[in-house]
């Protein structure tokens, strides 16, 4: 069965530091997607990147990167100088192509709390 | 603008009554979803929807269910059955129901029981 694993639960930076949320996920499948979403306050969830099972390229988008390792079965997300407006709740997700059911399995999230 | 209406936003309900929670999309998406989400937990999957007139239970289901009759309307209803039913719901749409698009999701809807 999949699984993903946000084992921070809370992390709290001051404004212009880098922090990295980690997730680490289990499959039996050979072709997945890895997604990260963010949920601010009022609550709607955001999309911010998806990744194949066979891309492990990273990506960089502004102050943000994503490192896909499946050697390691992980998909951290870092932000870069971080600000206020970084703060909410951050999830990562995975869906599987063929084994799994085809809907998205959500880790518990991790709570950034940018302290300005 | 294109995207998903979840009504009510907040709603409250006395025990042992059924309610009805709406999700409407215009985004001409195959695949609708819900979800719920407690406090410090993650989103857990009630049930889903790949094409009209077809749905499958996802790892809560029971005490809830659902209807898919028209392709941008995915009304999910909370029973008398489901036992601890105060949470936050969440309706989503994707593409395909194939699991590699993206999740597009609704603001939620808060259902509280008295």
């Amino acid at each position: 069965a999949q699984k993903v694993t946000q084992a921070q639960t809370e992390i709290s930076v001051v404004e212009k530091e880098d922090v990295t949320l980690d997730c680490v996920y289990e499959t039996r499948d050979t072709t997945y997607y890895l997604f990260w979403y963010k949920q601010p306050p009022s609550g709607e969830l955001v999309f911010l990147i998806r990744r194949n099972s066979f891309d492990e390229q990273n990506e960089i988008s502004g102050r943000y990167s994503w490192n896909f390792q499946k050697s390691t079965s992980s998909f951290n997300f870092t932000i870069t100088a971080s600000q206020v407006v970084d703060s909410a709740v951050y999830f990562c997700a995975l869906s599987e192509a063929y084994t799994g059911r085809r809907a998205l399995t959500f880790g518990s999230g991790t709570r950034l709390q940018v302290q300005p | 603008d294109g995207g998903i209406t979840q009504s009510p936003k907040y709603l409250f309900r006395k025990e042992g009554q059924n309610v009805t929670l709406s999700c409407e999309q215009n985004l001409n998406h195959d695949a609708m979803y819900w979800y719920r989400q407690d406090p410090g937990q993650g989103l857990r999957l009630i049930y889903y929807s790949q094409i009209v007139n077809d749905f499958q239970k996802g790892d809560i289901a029971e005490g809830y269910s659902v209807s898919r009759e028209k392709k941008e309307s995915f009304p999910l209803t909370v029973t008398s059955a489901q036992k601890n039913p105060t949470a936050f719901y969440l309706c989503a749409s994707s593409i395909s129901g194939s699991g590699a698009g993206e999740l597009f999701f609704g603001e939620g809807s808060r259902l509280t029981v008295l």
